[in-house]
């Protein structure tokens, strides 16, 4: 079964500084998105991204966040200067069209900001 | 912004008992999924509910979609310790592109 594979699995960063995490979504799906999830907490939406752009962020995702398609194949979550509240899981998910067949969710990226 | 609630945040069930999550929108959805999330893992699809007052059934999960398209509940008949993990609805509303995931009902089954 097709899967979106995220990478890596765990990253521990000094706060301050710059991530970026990684995201190999199906490569039939159009529609691409990243969530976070603090330990033990709601699944929270960050951004959706269609044909190359933005389409929808929340008030998470503001300057500090960036997403980028920078080729046919990966999607890539930046942080550029991470705080400790940064802390959580990373999920990125695509689906084939917009939500009707149910999103497919990565494995996830744990965040560690120390 | 839109909200999504579940009830109850955790429930422990011995094994072969009912359990029921239930899910409220502050806003008119177009359509309702429900997740799963084992421990550690990631959320898993289950279903996609789109019709008011719908139901589905997957073996021993029945899903509901309410008439006002602003609730839904999960029902597990005769729960197994597989069926453990949080149970999370997610709502699409209108002409968003945000899925929103609810707060999720963390299921315990006792052997």
């Amino acid at each position: 079964e097709p899967e979106v594979t995220q990478t890596p699995s765990h990253q521990v960063t000094q706060m301050g500084q710059e991530v970026i995490l990684r995201c190999v979504p199906i490569s039939n799906h159009l529609y691409f998105y990243w969530y976070r999830q603090i330990l033990g907490q709601k699944v929270e939406f960050l951004v959706s991204f269609y044909n190359n752009e933005i389409s929808e962020k929340s008030e998470i995702f503001d300057d500090q966040f960036s997403v980028e398609r920078p080729d046919g194949s990966n999607f890539t979550l930046k942080i550029r200067s991470t705080k400790l509240e940064d802390s959580a899981m990373y999920f990125c998910a695509s689906s084939i069209v917009r939500s009707n067949y149910g999103y497919t969710f990565g494995s996830g990226t744990r965040l560690t900001v120390v | 912004g839109q909200q999504v609630m579940q009830i109850p945040q955790y429930q422990h069930v011995q094994e072969g008992e009912d359990f029921t999550t239930y899910c409220n929108s502050s806003t008119t959805l177009s359509n309702i999924q429900w997740y799963k999330q084992r421990p550690g893992g990631h959320p898993v699809f289950l279903i996609q509910l789109v019709k008011s007052g719908e139901v589905k059934k997957q073996k021993r999960l029945t899903f509901q979609f309410g008439e006002a398209k602003k609730n839904s509940s999960l029902h597990i008949t005769a729960t197994q310790t597989t069926d453990v993990g949080t149970y999370f609805c997610a709502g699409l509303g209108g002409a968003t592109n945000k899925l929103i995931f609810g707060t999720g009902t963390l299921l315990a089954v006792q052997p």
